[in-house]
């Protein structure tokens, strides 16, 4: 089965610094890989997400990259704040009747 | 749009009791996921509804169980608590078909002394 790898497992930065976070999968299979940011006491909330049939997306401060020969995607943060200080959740799927395996986390914080 | 909601945000049970857990998913959503996630780890699969049946399972012992009624909505049950049940469960929803994104709830916290 699928088995997914997150790095760093923490991560601090400086305000205004970039902050990136790698996934890798095992699963060459794998076609779909959404990003989840966690607040303190909150439920994972979908920040952005990539396909297989894109190399790279991009939302204001945030961007994905997906390098599907070596199977690794990562998570980019420019000009961090504050307020990106949270645990970083990657996944990944491969067909819509499999669930979704993810990472085991990154606690980021950014210091001000 | 409401969000997923989840019910109760907290639950305390004692060692050997039995804890309902329920889910609304979004309007339209047919998915339902259950997730637990211990303190401190990761978001471990727990079980996976749509249209009703069960499609996948993750690997849990078969005292976790739930169902999803015709609404969609859906309940997670834990029978024989243990101690190491103790952790935040959560649920998600998603269409079925192309570009289903899972968008999560806020989770209950069950405790078991």
């Amino acid at each position: 089965g699928e088995n997914v790898e997150q790095h760093p497992s923490t991560l601090s930065v400086q305000e205004g610094d970039s902050a990136v976070i790698k996934c890798t999968y095992s699963d060459s299979a794998s076609n779909y890989f959404p990003w989840y940011k966690q607040e303190l006491g909150k439920g994972p909330q979908l920040i952005i997400d990539i396909r297989s049939n894109v190399g790279e997306k991009k939302d204001q401060r945030i961007a994905v990259t997906l390098n599907k020969t070596a199977k690794h995607f990562s998570l980019h943060i420019t000009e961090t704040q504050p307020e990106d200080s949270a645990v970083y959740f990657c996944a990944a799927r491969h067909n819509y009747g499999q669930n979704f395996v993810f990472g085991p986390g990154t606690r980021l914080s950014v210091l001000p | 749009e409401a969000g997923v909601t989840q019910s109760p945000t907290h639950l305390i049970k004692t060692r050997g009791q039995q804890a309902t857990l329920r889910c609304s998913p979004i309007s339209g959503h047919t998915s339902v996921y259950w997730y637990q996630q211990a303190l401190g780890l990761g978001l471990q699969f727990l079980l996976w509804y749509d249209e009703g049946e069960e499609r996948n399972r993750g690997n849990f012992p078969p005292r976790f169980s739930g169902r999803q009624f015709p609404n969609y909505s859906s309940e997670l049950n834990v029978n024989a608590l243990e101690l190491e049940d103790s952790a935040l469960y959560l649920c998600a929803s998603s269409y079925r078909g192309v570009g289903n994104e899972q968008f999560f709830g806020p989770g209950t916290r069950l405790t078991v002394l």
